[in-house]
């Protein structure tokens, strides 16, 4: 399996802050990393695909970097909306794992 | 637009079978470029990826339950289904059911709302 760390596992930081949140991997992946966002008692929501392509809908504010073994999530200006947690994840294997995510709190 | 319903007992027995139900709007099962899958999620903790069909037919399962799992595809009903075998507490969760693209570096775009079961006698 591919091991997904991700860090920080949870981080308090203003609105209008910038926060980045790391995935880092146990062997090169190119860029097959995807994060997602979930609040509490919803299903998790896609961001970000391909490590740096923002989906359809997502605030220009999110974006993703990184490739091989490092991947990073940025939040530019934090909003309300944002304070949920967030979730790597790897699709360069059959069997996809995710990180194990980042409370993201006021 | 594409939805995504699961439904399913919401308590099951220990060493029984949980079945669950995937229902799927907006989208045929049957059509390729997508996998559908299942993912679940213990109450507080993160996500566990289980497994996922093909329109093929063709499976993948996570290594840790591959021995407990069936995930089947009735393209009649246009819905997917889950299958986990000899459950235990470990088995309690959030269970989703979500679609995965293909030609998007296999993201998950569309998850249902999520539906839970408790393992317990």
């Amino acid at each position: 399996d591919i091991q997904m760390t991700q860090s920080p596992s949870s981080l308090s930081a203003p609105v209008g802050d910038r926060v980045t949140i790391t995935c880092r991997t146990s062997q090169n992946i190119f860029n097959y990393v995807n994060w997602y966002q979930q609040k509490p008692g919803k299903a998790p929501y896609l961001l970000i695909y391909a490590a740096s392509s923002v989906q359809s809908g997502v605030p220009a504010r999110f974006s993703g970097s990184g490739s091989g073994t490092e991947f990073t999530l940025t939040i530019d200006s934090l909003q309300l909306d944002d304070f949920a947690t967030y979730f790597c994840q790897e699709s360069f294997s059959n069997t996809p794992t995710f990180g194990g995510g980042t409370k993201v709190e006021i | 637009q594409v939805q995504l319903q699961e439904s399913g007992p919401g308590l099951v027995k220990p060493s029984q079978t949980l079945s669950l139900t995937c229902t799927v709007s907006g989208a045929s099962i049957s059509k390729g470029g997508y996998y559908w899958g299942w993912i679940r999620q213990p109450a507080g903790k993160g996500l566990e990826w289980i497994g996922r069909i093909y329109a093929s037919g063709s499976t993948n399962y996570s290594p840790s339950l591959k021995s407990r799992v069936t995930i089947s595809g009735d393209s009649s009903k246009n819905v997917i289904s889950l299958k986990v075998s000899s459950v235990s507490a470990a088995d309690t969760a959030v269970y989703y059911c979500a679609r995965t693209m293909t030609g998007h570096n296999d993201a998950m775009d569309v998850w249902g709302q999520g539906t839970p079961v408790i393992v317990s006698s």
